[in-house]
């Protein structure tokens, strides 16, 4: 059974810096069918990158995904306010199955 | 407006059973995969089922399988989630979101509602 890894947990940064959040899979991510989702409190989740590097409709293209086989890299290059927020990847097509998140916070 | 529209959820008894649905506006549901996923008030999101464009070819996670069941009606463009046996554990948001429009399950999950609020609990 694959399990996505997620890190850090938590990550604490400032409006304007650079975040790099990780997810590390198991077992190769067939087809790099790697998503990334963001999440505010209250929210549903919403795509961000599919395909570990396709940013989705209306997604600012501070956004960036990466990585391919199993290990995958979200980027958000500056940090803007309403970026403070949940972030989970998730492997689709065969086997779904999300990470554990990891934590954006001022 | 397209969105997906999710109803059903409320209390229960542990044991009891209660069927979740998840309809569409704005779009024809029938193109679509539908998944399931769940939430757990302050914890992560966990995927529990999907169901493919015609009804014929479902999947769960462990942890609902022989308990719940999906299924759709296309002409009443809505999607289905029979809960039954539920258990405290099942005690979560369920959300119901759109995947792939091909015929295998090879994208991501596009859209979601806005959930609904399972407690299971005597």
């Amino acid at each position: 059974e694959v399990v996505l890894t997620q890190s850090p947990g938590t990550l604490s940064l400032s409006p304007g810096e650079r975040a790099t959040l990780s997810c590390r899979a198991s077992q190769s991510v067939g087809s790099n069918y790697l998503a990334w989702y963001q999440q505010k409190p209250g929210q549903a989740p919403r795509l961000l990158i599919s395909g570990a590097s396709s940013r989705a409709t209306g997604i600012p293209d501070r956004f960036s995904g990466s990585g391919s086989g199993t290990d995958f890299t979200l980027t958000i290059s500056r940090l803007e306010p309403e970026d403070f927020a949940v972030y989970y990847c998730q492997q689709y097509g065969g086997s779904p199955l999300f990470g554990h998140g990891t934590k954006v916070e001022i | 407006e397209v969105q997906l529209v999710e109803s059903g959820g409320g209390l229960v008894q542990p044991g009891g059973s209660l069927r979740l649905s998840c309809a569409a506006s704005g779009f024809t549901l029938s193109n679509f995969w539908i998944h399931w996923v769940r939430q757990v008030q302050g914890k992560g999101l966990v995927w529990i089922s999907r169901i493919n464009l015609v009804g014929s070819y479902t999947t769960y996670a462990d942890s609902v399988k022989g308990r719940f069941t999906i299924s759709r009606d296309n002409a009443k463009n809505t999607v289905f989630l029979q809960m039954n046996s539920l258990r405290a554990e099942d005690t979560a948001v369920y959300y119901c979101a759109r995947g792939s429009y091909n015929w295998n399950d090879e994208f991501p999950l596009d859209m979601w509602g806005q959930g609904t609020m399972v407690t299971v609990s005597s």
